[in-house]
């Protein structure tokens, strides 16, 4: 299994611009959650959807901040505009359903806003 | 509310000896709990959980964890420590409130395993 994959790794972008972050899960889960990572917050979960549906998204920050899930194999987190503040490093996780089931991280995209 | 609390944010260890990182948790259900690892610059890896059943709990890289009821912990051991076990631990727990199927997850501690 390839596990879950997220790209891109490292965007560095300008503050105001518009940042897209991709997610593949792993193929069978059918939860996917984002969290955001940072020195001062720690794991924040933003977002999380259960068969392609969002459930909680009160972690998201603000209205800049969007998520999709279009099928069970893709997702998106999309901020616009972007503000330095946004810099994180922004984790998808995937599961099955189910209270024992663990979470399988991706690697990461580490966001850079200037 | 769940949450779980690491008290110690740098654990130091010499190599060969036995480790210890702590957590303590609380929940309104069933405690559902779990160790992962994080490496630099890499995602959460997960170590092992406890779920239901033997109160010792084995996982991943030599890695065990005790759960303990009464004291509400779930501390995570190792009975040799490695340098190449340094790296960054979170205990989490499920969320049996409103996103049944997240995990809440400590502020995390960081273990250093000096040669």
């Amino acid at each position: 299994d390839a596990g879950v994959i997220q790209s891109p790794r490292h965007e560095v972008t300008e503050m105001g611009q518009e940042v897209t972050l991709r997610c593949k899960p792993i193929s069978g889960h059918n939860s996917l959650f984002w969290y955001r990572q940072t020195m001062m917050r720690g794991l924040e979960l933003l977002i999380y959807f259960n068969n392609n549906v969002p459930i909680d998204d009160s972690g998201m920050p603000e209205d800049r901040f969007s998520a999709k899930m279009p099928n069970a194999s893709f997702s998106t987190l999309k901020i616009q505009p972007s503000e330095p503040r946004d810099s994180a490093v922004y984790f998808c996780a995937s599961s099955r359903t189910g209270g024992g089931g663990e979470l399988f991280f991706g690697e990461g995209s580490r966001l850079t806003v200037l | 509310a769940q949450s779980v609390a690491q008290p110690e944010d740098q654990v130091n260890v010499a190599e060969g000896n036995p480790l210890t990182v702590k957590c303590t948790y609380s929940v309104s259900g069933n405690p559902y709990l779990f160790w992962y690892v994080q490496y630099p610059n890499r995602g959460l890896q997960f170590l092992l959980k406890y779920i239901t059943g033997d109160n010792l709990v084995k996982g991943s890289y030599g890695f065990e964890a005790e759960f303990n009821k009464s004291q509400t912990s779930f501390h995570l051991k190792k009975p040799s420590a490695l340098v190449s076990d340094s790296a960054l631990y979170f205990c989490a727990v499920r969320d049996w409130g409103g996103s049944q199927g997240n995990l809440i997850f400590g502020k995390g501690t960081k273990l250093s395993v000096k040669p």
